[in-house]
């Protein structure tokens, strides 16, 4: 295992597309999380998996997002109606925690998003 | 609401020079601090982690420390090389949710 790997690295999309986006985790992290970063900012949390369960979501994560993470191992993460706000690096993160444990994250590359 | 500020924002030293790094966070209740290096355009790769019951990590020319009661954290880097030019990125996890919060990060510039 390689680590968490995200596809796309970069995506330029017309304003009012859809995207989609793809992040494979660690395949004994049971945790998946999804995080934005824009420019001169760290990464703010988007929403997050424990196994295929979504567990919590960000206010950030408004109605045009969507996640998904079938079966507990993949994760996508939809964009519906982009918006020139929307252009971001999407970072993916995955742990491997239980009951009050918690051993750290692993990110991925992430996927540059790019509205024009 | 948890807050992380790293201070400074920027730093530019000649190598060599051994520095030092902050991180401070508001709520003291913290699960665990753990240090990020971002190179421009890239993802994260963590540094060192620190539990809350433990005072420091240390991974080669890096030592990471951690004040909980003064919600408190430095990342002290040795003999420092060009190479680590990078963005550093410090975040905590309360012990209430399991999402990171992370600070606007420290970008340092190592000139040779």
């Amino acid at each position: 295992d390689t680590g968490v790997s995200q596809d796309p690295r970069h995506k330029i999309t017309k304003r009012g597309q859809n995207v989609t986006f793809r992040c494979d985790p660690i395949s004994e992290h049971n945790r998946l999380y999804w995080y934005r970063q824009t420019l001169g900012q760290g990464p703010e949390f988007l929403t997050y998996f424990q196994n295929e369960a979504q567990l919590e979501k960000s206010r950030l994560l408004s109605d045009r997002f969507s996640a998904e993470r079938p079966k507990g191992s993949f994760s996508t993460l939809e964009i519906q109606r982009t918006e020139q706000g929307d252009s971001a690096m999407y970072l993916c993160a995955s742990s491997l925690g239980g009951t009050g444990a918690n051993y750290g994250y692993t990110f991925g590359s992430g996927t540059r998003l790019t509205i024009v | 609401k948890q807050e992380v500020t790293q201070i400074p924002a920027a730093l530019s030293v000649p190598e060599g020079e051994n520095l030092v790094l902050n991180c401070s966070f508001t709520d003291s209740a913290i699960y665990n601090l753990q240090w990020f290096r971002q190179d421009p355009g890239k993802g994260l790769t963590s540094l060192l982690l620190i539990q809350s019951s433990q005072r420091e990590q240390t991974s080669g020319r890096l030592n990471a420390s951690l004040d909980k009661s003064s919600g408190r954290s430095t990342l002290y880097i040795a003999a420092s090389q060009p190479g680590d030019s990078a963005t550093y990125l410090c975040a905590v996890i309360g012990q209430a949710g399991t999402a990171l919060i992370f600070g606007k990060g420290t970008t340092l510039s190592v000139s040779s």
